[in-house]
């Protein structure tokens, strides 16, 4: 499968823990978006990269949420500390420059 | 900032008969404005795009067409089937992100 991958498919943690979720992007593809998507809702974003460099961040966005692409290929989203309201479905979407989107399975987030 | 408005929420139609869903964007600065599809558990995928210098695109049993003077686009599905059925999503991008509408659950009954 050549297509936008993710890992964990789904995560269940208490509150206050810290979890770290990984996306694989189309390998040829420079740009990398991070995605919530509660029930109900389309997806809202986060925050992208082009290569390694993290170009904008949502006021979504906590202090509790960082993500990384450090050599430009996958990225990581970590959510430290994490609340009832964290529980989601984070997707992570790539492209080549401004072209289509393409959207990853996603990894559902429960936070008990 | 941007918002999409997406209307109706929730559309039950016959297999056979034709879809449309409307949306409305804020942001006079979007020029593309694409159509997911989202069926339950799984990845939004695109079924139809267009940019801003088109007023309307088809696809098959698919089109789209774009009223930017209103900021206005719709989706457009003919001879509904109910493989049709799922949740689908307008968005528009001015800069990179892309802004979603909250979705249209469409219905098709055989």
């Amino acid at each position: 499968d050549t297509g936008v991958s993710q890992d964990p498919r789904h995560k269940i943690t208490k509150r206050g823990q810290n979890v770290t979720f990984r996306c694989d992007p189309i390998s040829e593809h420079n740009r990398l978006y991070w995605y919530r998507q509660t029930l109900g809702q389309g997806p809202e974003f986060l925050t992208y990269f082009q290569n390694e460099a993290q170009l904008e961040k949502s006021r979504l966005l906590s202090d509790r949420f960082s993500a990384e692409r450090p050599k430009g290929s996958f990225s990581t989203l970590e959510i430290q500390r994490t609340e009832q309201g964290d529980s989601a479905m984070y997707l992570c979407a790539s492209s080549w420059e401004v072209d289509t989107q393409y959207f990853g399975p996603g990894t559902r987030l429960t936070v008990l | 900032g941007e918002n999409v408005e997406q209307h109706p929420s929730t559309l039950s139609v016959q297999e056979g008969d034709s879809a449309v869903i409307k949306c409305t964007y804020s942001d006079s600065a979007s020029n593309y404005f694409p159509w997911y599809k989202q069926e339950l558990g799984k990845r939004p995928q695109l079924i139809i795009d267009i940019r801003s210098n088109v007023g309307e695109k088809k696809d098959q049993r698919i089109a789209v067409t774009l009223n930017k003077t209103a900021k206005h686009f719709s989706l457009h599905i003919t001879e509904t089937q109910p493989e049709d059925s799922a949740v689908y999503f307008c968005a528009s991008r001015a800069t990179q992100k892309l802004v979603f509408g909250t979705g249209t659950r469409l219905l098709v009954s055989p």
